[in-house]
């Protein structure tokens, strides 16, 4: 079956501009999620939706970040007034279930990720 | 806090031999699961094993099995007759009450 998409896969930018990246889960996946790489790092969270509500937003940087989901299905992340520092790999991951409880084990996959350059 | 520790930033493994990726973490979570993934140079995280913290048993998957040591916090990745295409970034994760953690990762390359 079809995994995780995300569009574009790679976005170049002048700073100052703002950028959409969009990210379409599996079929019947009810949690998303985005996730920034850094080069050389780890991933760092950003945000969480189940369904089209976002539970914890801990993970965003700062205000000119945001992101929606719609219909329970496709979410678009908004970078506005981009800045050189916000060059990474931007990643989208879904799972069935979703949450942080215990005894979760609920299993994320992943998408091809979008890398973004800011010039 | 939940932490991930990957102290190997690099292994090389000849092909046909087994390999150890290390990782340790820290959480103060009763229940929590640990995750390995695979990032090749395309750039997708590729889920590759799963272990939870009540299990009693390693998880193994194919070629790859988790030693898990609950009392030293360690969730070693092991993959056995290493394979060219193996050659990766390896990402531990885990989660408990918080969203997924991961480590800096180790890049392994397989050698022919």
């Amino acid at each position: 079956g079809a995994g995780v998409s995300q569009s574009p896969s790679n976005k170049v930018t002048e700073k100052g501009k703002d950028v959409e990246l969009r990210c379409d889960p599996i079929s019947g996946h009810t949690a998303l999620y985005w996730y920034r790489q850094s080069l050389g790092q780890g991933l760092e969270f950003l945000i969480y939706f189940q369904g089209n509500s976002a539970p914890d937003k801990s993970g965003l940087p700062s205000d000119r970040f945001s992101a929606e989901r719609t219909g329970g299905s496709v979410s678009t992340l908004t970078i506005q007034r981009t800045q050189q520092e916000d060059s990474a790999v931007y990643l989208c991951a879904s799972s069935s279930q979703g949450g942080w409880g215990t005894g979760s084990t609920d299993t994320q996959y992943f998408g091809p990720g979008t890398r973004l350059t800011v010039l | 806090a939940q932490k991930i520790t990957q102290t190997q930033p690099g292994m090389f493994v000849q092909e046909k031999e087994a390999v150890t990726l290390d990782c340790t973490y820290d959480t103060s979570d009763p229940s929590y699961g640990l995750f390995w993934y695979k990032q090749p140079s395309s750039g997708e995280m590729i889920f590759l094993i799963y272990q939870g913290s009540y299990d009693q048993q390693n998880a193994t998957e194919g070629r790859y099995s988790l030693n898990f040591q609950k009392a030293r916090k360690s969730a070693n990745l092991v993959i056995s007759a290493s394979q060219l295409g193996d050659s990766a970034m390896y990402f531990c994760a885990m989660r408990g009450n918080t969203p997924l953690v991961f480590g800096k990762g180790t890049r392994l390359s397989v050698i022919a």
